[in-house]
């Protein structure tokens, strides 16, 4: 069975600008959960989606959003870049219940010029 | 305080020994605990999930949980130099797939 899998692995943004990142979870999947990880932070709970509803959400402002579409797979955006959202950030799928194991994807690197 | 702490080392342990990591959390709601592996500059890998007092083996794996301490553990046996990486733990409770980290538990082991 195939993993999670997110595009792009790298991309380079300046201030200001706006990026989309993607996450297709492991097949039978329905649950995508977006986490941010920087080195003074640690991994931080952005939002989870689950049947294309937002179930949980993180403390972020509102520059971040996501959806979720039918076949399960998500996308995350950031409006407005700062310096400070440079980090890594990954998607985690897990299938329906509550409290289920997740598996994360290998991660999209957001550097921000 | 926060919600879920580890000590962040780095712990050093030889070759073929026991490393044993610590874990403990705040909220009497939490549910489900999960310990990740993260390589560097990879992401976190699942290691094991644990939901019920007591231990949970897997390999050279043992996870130990006490929900009236608030307190849980991964032990790794027979230690290899493979096995040096950060070590997450993470717990979900009430808010259902929101998993909260600590800040991760570096492990070195020397051959």
């Amino acid at each position: 069975k195939a993993g999670v899998t997110q595009t792009p692995r790298y991309l380079i943004k300046t201030r200001g600008q706006q990026v989309t990142l993607s996450c297709s979870p492991i097949s039978g999947h329905r649950s995508v959960s977006w986490y941010q990880q920087t080195p003074g932070q640690g991994l931080q709970f952005l939002f989870e989606y689950f049947s294309e509803t937002q179930r949980n959400k993180g403390n972020f402002p509102g520059r971040f959003s996501g959806r979720q579409f039918s076949n399960s797979r998500s996308e995350m955006n950031v409006s407005t870049l700062e310096l400070g959202d440079s980090a890594l950030y990954l998607c985690a799928s897990s299938s329906t219940s509550f409290w289920d194991e997740q598996f994360f994807g290998p991660g999209t690197r957001l550097t921000v010029l | 305080q926060k919600e879920v702490e580890q000590n962040s080392g780095p712990l050093s342990v030889p070759e073929g020994a026991i490393a044993s990591l610590n874990c403990t959390y705040s909220d009497r709601g939490s549910q489900s605990f999960f310990w990740y592996r993260q390589y560097s500059g990879k992401s976190p890998e699942l290691i094991m999930s644990i939901y019920s007092n007591g231990d949970k083996e897997d390999g050279r794996f043992t996870a130990q949980l006490n929900k009236a301490s608030q307190y849980v553990s991964l032990l790794i046996r027979d230690s290899q130099p493979s096995d040096s990486a950060t070590y997450l733990c993470a717990r979900s409770g009430a808010a259902g797939n929101k998993l909260t980290f600590g800040g991760g538990t570096r492990v070195l082991v020397k051959p």
